[in-house]
């Protein structure tokens, strides 16, 4: 099956600096990416849609201007979240659509101090 | 836009035996997606199961079968002999048939005792 990885798998950062998680479709070229946020034991959470080329479509009460989202080409997505807080800490997945399926990244955990 | 239900958050299956998970959805659409996904601890997604709408045929997938009523808006999973390494959160999910995104129920955590 199509590989998604990310990177990176874990990061610390303190409070008030930004980090930038990747995330990249090996083995297909995906138009569309996903950006999810998971609490443990919780469902995925939907953050934003990534078109190649094009500005992201984020979700309802997710802040765009803290959850910045690039899509620069058919392979990579990258979320940068901005000026982090300890409420940012979170699980995020990432995932790229081939026709009518997504293929998940291994997920990143954020934890900020 | 779909919306998924999950009522059972938790299910607990003798190893060799078979459980049941839940799943019912509300869509707008005609054509659609069916989708369940597995989540062991390591959290990274697995897909178990795809049906499409359109197909009256239930989906197998070795020991995983659906159960899809689609006047009912029902699309339950069946997990047969169940093995230790089954135990993990399980999502069921929808997506319409041009549109690439997945709405997610609540999940079910199912525990495979020995």
């Amino acid at each position: 099956g199509a590989v998604v990885s990310q990177h990176p798998s874990w990061v610390i950062c303190k409070s008030g600096t930004s980090v930038k998680i990747e995330c990249r479709s090996l083995d297909f070229q995906a138009t569309t990416m996903f950006w999810y946020r998971q609490f443990p034991k919780q469902s995925l959470m939907l953050m934003a849609t990534s078109n190649e080329g094009s500005k992201a479509t984020y979700e309802q009460g997710v802040e765009k201007d803290k959850f910045l989202i690039n899509h620069a080409s058919l392979t990579l997505s990258t979320l940068t979240v901005t000026s982090a807080h300890p409420e940012d800490s979170s699980f995020y997945i990432c995932s790229a659509a081939d026709r009518y399926e997504q293929y998940f990244g291994p997920g990143t955990r954020l934890t900020v101090t | 836009a779909q919306t998924v239900t999950q009522s059972q958050p938790e299910m607990s299956v003798q190893e060799a035996e078979t459980v049941t998970l839940s799943c019912t959805y509300d869509t707008s659409e005609s054509d659609y997606y069916l989708f369940w996904y597995k989540q062991p601890p390591s959290r990274q997604m697995i897909l178990v199961i795809r049906q499409e709408a359109y197909k009256q045929q239930n989906a197998t997938e070795n020991r995983f079968s659906v159960n899809f009523q689609k006047a009912a808006k029902s699309f339950s999973l069946k997990i047969s002999d169940s093995q230790l390494g089954d135990a993990a959160m399980y999502f069921c999910a929808c997506s319409g048939f041009n549109d690439y995104k997945l709405s997610f129920g609540a999940g079910t955590t199912v525990t495979v005792r020995a």
